[in-house]
């Protein structure tokens, strides 16, 4: 990936359980975003978190950001059978607009 | 809510042919960006267009080309196709005086180069 790395490649769960995903960058970034694509189709916009954010939630999701690290991490509480996707990070780079995304996590909830 | 639509949703074409991808952004939006996503790997940014003049470039190959009009629907332009170029190509829009940088995603163009 150009900008870094999802931890982990894939991962399988049960229904009710959490999920949490990471994601690694290399650069100064204005805000990180997470996506959602199910297969082979578009991507959702699911969270973004700017820079001088540590934390935010959103319904079941909750992110967290470390600049320092240069990581994020995705947490899915209560998984549905529903959130079986791709989950991708994507940073805007400082000075820039365009989406660099990370290699994606895909995430299997079995019911 | 409009969404980002895209044309074709399909496409199949034959090595050095070309082809013509086209993107209507949601109403208002200012911004158009053209990803590629290859079988089993992210997306990579292609170009944007701000206000209908370039605004950004990616890693599009030089038989790629792309603009936006004034109504600021955009296309993608790809001519002497090569097998590689077999890929989702998405477009996303975004107001970049709104609230942050949220892109909003077009459902893709699948294009199969055989």
């Amino acid at each position: 990936s150009q900008q870094g790395e999802e931890d982990p490649q894939a991962l399988s769960i049960q229904e009710g359980e959490n999920a949490t995903m990471n994601c690694s960058y290399k650069t100064s970034i204005n805000n990180l975003q997470w996506y959602r694509q199910n297969s082979g189709r578009g991507l959702v916009h699911l969270i973004l978190i700017r820079s001088n954010e540590r934390e935010k939630h959103s319904g079941r999701l909750r992110v967290t950001l470390d600049t320092s690290k240069k990581s994020s991490s995705l947490l899915i509480t209560a998984s549905r059978a529903a959130d079986t996707a791709s989950y991708f990070c994507a940073t805007v780079i400082t000075g820039r607009r365009a989406l660099t995304f990370g290699s994606g996590t895909r995430l299997q909830v079995q019911p | 809510a409009a969404g980002v639509i895209q044309s074709p949703r399909h496409l199949i074409k034959e090595k050095r042919e070309t082809a013509t991808l086209k993107c209507y952004p949601i109403p208002r939006h200012d911004t158009v960006y053209w990803y590629q996503q290859g079988p089993g790997q992210d997306p990579q940014f292609l170009i944007s267009f701000y206000e209908k003049m370039q605004s950004d470039k990616g890693s599009i190959p030089d038989r790629f080309s792309a603009q936006q009009f004034s109504d600021y629907h955009s296309e993608l332009n790809m001519s002497s196709l090569e097998l590689g170029d077999s890929a989702l190509y998405f477009c996303a829009s975004s107001l970049i005086g709104g609230l942050g940088y949220e892109q909003y995603f077009g459902p893709g163009t699948r294009l199969t180069v055989t």
